[in-house]
């Protein structure tokens, strides 16, 4: 089936400093890449919506600059977070639209990120 | 635009009964229907999906889901749960032709032995 790999899975930062997080679709190409954070005991929020070749759209709320999303291939997505603050701290998942048929989404295992 | 409402946060049941996960939506459009289980600090896997066609969608670990249109519900069934089944249950929806996943709140389904 479908994988999602998204690295790190956990990553401690100081405060100031700037966070890469990547997800890769391992065995199928995926135009659309999807962005999410969760807050503890909480739901996911989307916050944007990465289509290869082109600018992501950003959820409304969400700051472009501080969440830099980078699409350049079909299997690669990355999430920057840029200038990192302790309330940046979260639980953020990746997934992809995989050719798994109508409504096919596979996740990645998250990134736990910690600014100190 | 579509919404999900997962009516419990936490459901406890004991070792062996039945459960029930409800979970309601809202939408102006016909919608994929979907059940996502998490376990603590990963991702997501998907247990269940109603796309089209029988109204009743099963999963190998035993769970259902009944999609029911009148009432606008999708919810998730199991007859004798197992203390593996510990974990956060998300329902979600997608408008069809869209790709956007709108989540419920989660429900936290803890198994007492």
């Amino acid at each position: 089936g479908a994988v999602v790999s998204q690295h790190p899975s956990r990553v401690i930062c100081k405060s100031g400093t700037s966070v890469k997080i990547e997800c890769r679709s391992l065995d199928f190409q995926a135009t659309t890449m999807f962005w999410y954070r969760q807050f503890p005991k909480q739901s996911l929020m989307l916050m944007a919506t990465s289509n290869e070749g082109s600018k992501a759209t950003y959820e409304q709320g969400v700051e472009k600059d501080k969440f830099l999303i980078n699409h350049a291939s079909l299997t690669l997505s990355t999430l920057t977070v840029t200038s990192a603050h302790p309330e940046d701290s979260s639980f953020y998942i990746c997934s992809a639209s995989d050719t798994q048929g109508p409504g096919g989404y596979t996740f990645g295992s998250g990134t736990r990120l910690t600014v100190v | 635009a579509q919404s999900v409402t997962q009516l419990d946060s936490q459901v406890p049941v004991f070792e062996e009964a039945p459960v029930e996960l409800r979970c309601n939506y809202s939408s102006s459009v016909s919608v994929y229907l979907f059940w996502y289980v998490q376990y603590p600090n990963q991702g997501l896997q998907l247990l269940l999906k109603y796309l089209s066609g029988s109204t009743l969608v099963e999963s190998i670990n035993g769970f259902e889901a009944e999609f029911n249109k009148s009432q606008t519900s999708f919810h998730l069934r199991k007859p004798s749960v197992h203390i593996s089944d510990t974990a956060e249950y998300f329902c979600a929806v997608s408008g069809r032709g869209a790709q956007k996943l709108v989540f419920g709140q989660g429900t936290r389904l803890t198994i007492n032995p």
